[in-house]
């Protein structure tokens, strides 16, 4: 049961660079969420989906961009990457709005 | 703005000890209330969720609700060493499925 996973573990870039970090889940919930972790600010939501091809904007949205095609996929990108955005960046899933949320092991990103 | 508060610790306790953390939130409305635990480095990992007022139980852990007094609070009895972590208070936001999480606690169990 390999549950939610994310891809890369760890990933460097460049400013200006485009990056996308994977999400993958195997437990066919309909809800998914990206969250960035920095110190002093907690867990933060960027973007989160309700089901395939439904996507809302979180507290922090601004330079990131979601799709999600598949419901079991919900990549998240930088378009154009910044410092600021140096962070851990976790996803999760829940099998309804109310349910409890469920973490993968996070992607840690450092932006030069 | 709807927040969740926590008290960001340490705390500490000694092994064997009960471990009591809190938190508050400011949106009368909400249903779902949910603690993580996170180990530096790691993802959070979900330990309780509770919907309804009072306590509920899960081995050495209680979780326990107060809708009127909006606080949720985590017990945690006999603590262990291994019990070190961050505990993250997360609160169901009416729209949209959303968690809005506090900053965590930190706790330390001393041997």
């Amino acid at each position: 049961d390999a549950g939610i996973t994310q891809s890369p573990r760890y990933k460097i870039t460049e400013t200006g660079r485009q990056v996308t970090l994977m999400c993958h889940q195997t437990w066919s919930h309909s809800y998914m969420f990206w969250y960035r972790q920095d110190l002093g600010h907690g867990l933060r939501l960027i973007y989160y989906s309700a089901a395939a091809d439904i996507t809302d904007k979180g507290e922090v949205p601004d330079g990131y961009v979601v799709s999600r095609s598949k419901t079991e996929n919900f990549p998240l990108t930088l378009e154009s990457a910044t410092r600021s955005q140096t962070s851990v960046y976790f996803c999760a899933s829940s099998l309804g709005g109310s349910q409890p949320q469920h973490f993968g092991d996070g992607t840690r990103l450092s932006i030069l | 703005q709807k927040e969740v508060e926590q008290n960001s610790g340490p705390l500490s306790v000694p092994e064997g000890a009960i471990a009591s953390l809190n938190c508050t939130y400011s949106d009368r409305g909400s249903q779902s209330f949910f603690w993580y635990r996170q180990y530096s480095g790691k993802s959070p990992e979900l330990i309780m969720f509770i919907y309804s007022n009072g306590d509920k139980e899960d081995g050495r852990f209680t979780a326990q609700l107060n809708k009127a007094s909006q606080y949720v609070s985590l017990l945690i009895r006999d603590s262990q060493p291994s019990d070190s972590a961050t505990y993250l208070c997360a609160v169901r936001d009416n729209q949209g499925g959303k968690l809005i999480f506090g900053q965590g606690t930190e706790l330390s169990v001393k041997p």
